[in-house]
């Protein structure tokens, strides 16, 4: 059974930093794509990177471009989230999520129960 | 980036009866070399996250109910719940996956009337 649980959230002030870790099982992990996807309180989906199965490529949207790190230890099952420069925008629950396959050109069929960050002083 | 317009933002339907959402792609995000759409649609319920129902545009998820559905091509997508049922209340995302940045709707929010 593919799993995923996120952790790492919590309260942070603005422009501080935190990493969140997403601890996955039921798959080869080193094969799949992943994703994060976050979610301000009451409000859409917003994809904020992916990293590919094969060559580890990352990608972001501009509103996390040289903020956000994604990276991932196959060794460990566990993708990880580095964020920076924190603003209170970066206030959401982030989900992690898993691709199809090695390409991150793909839908989510499996998502994690998320994690909270709060940017507030 | 892919603009995704969902209509409309919110939907009361009688339960038994048809639910349709539509979801408008500022571009197509059918890849012309496999013939494929890369429009997805999911279902998110309060305190949860979203649960993907169909795939390609119209390919259910397994384990999905057969009364979901998933139309169009290009840049016209449509969700259709043949006979809503009360488990079905929840906001509804289109999302493409055809170009970085991903992006989805804004969310159709459907309700029983």
């Amino acid at each position: 059974e593919v799993q995923l649980l996120e952790s790492g959230g919590g309260l942070v002030q603005p422009g501080g930093s935190l990493r969140l870790s997403c601890a996955v099982s039921g798959f080869t992990f080193s094969s799949y794509a992943m994703s994060w996807v976050r979610q301000a309180p009451g409000k859409g989906l917003e994809w904020v990177s992916a990293i590919s199965g094969s060559d580890g490529s990352t990608y972001y949207p501009d509103s996390v471009k040289g903020r956000f790190t994604i990276s991932r230890d196959n060794s460990k099952n566990t993708l990880y989230l580095q964020m920076s420069s924190l603003r209170a925008e970066d206030t959401a629950v982030y989900y992690c999520a898993k691709a199809l396959g090695s390409s991150t050109y793909s839908y989510f069929a499996y998502w994690g129960p998320g994690t909270l960050v709060t940017v507030s002083s | 980036d892919i603009v995704m317009t969902q209509s409309p933002d919110s939907l009361a339907v009688s339960l038994g009866e048809r639910a349709t959402i539509n979801c408008k792609s500022s571009q197509s995000v059918l890849y012309s070399s496999n013939n494929k759409n890369y429009l997805g649609w999911y279902q998110q319920k309060p305190g949860q996250p979203p649960k993907l129902l169909i795939f390609w545009a119209s390919t259910r998820e397994s384990g999905v109910p057969d009364r979901f559905s998933g139309s169009g091509s290009g840049t016209d997508f449509t969700l259709t719940i043949s006979s809503l049922q009360a488990e079905d209340v929840a906001v509804y995302y289109c999302q493409q996956y055809y170009n970085i940045p991903y992006t989805f709707g804004q969310g159709t929010k459907l309700e029983i009337k």
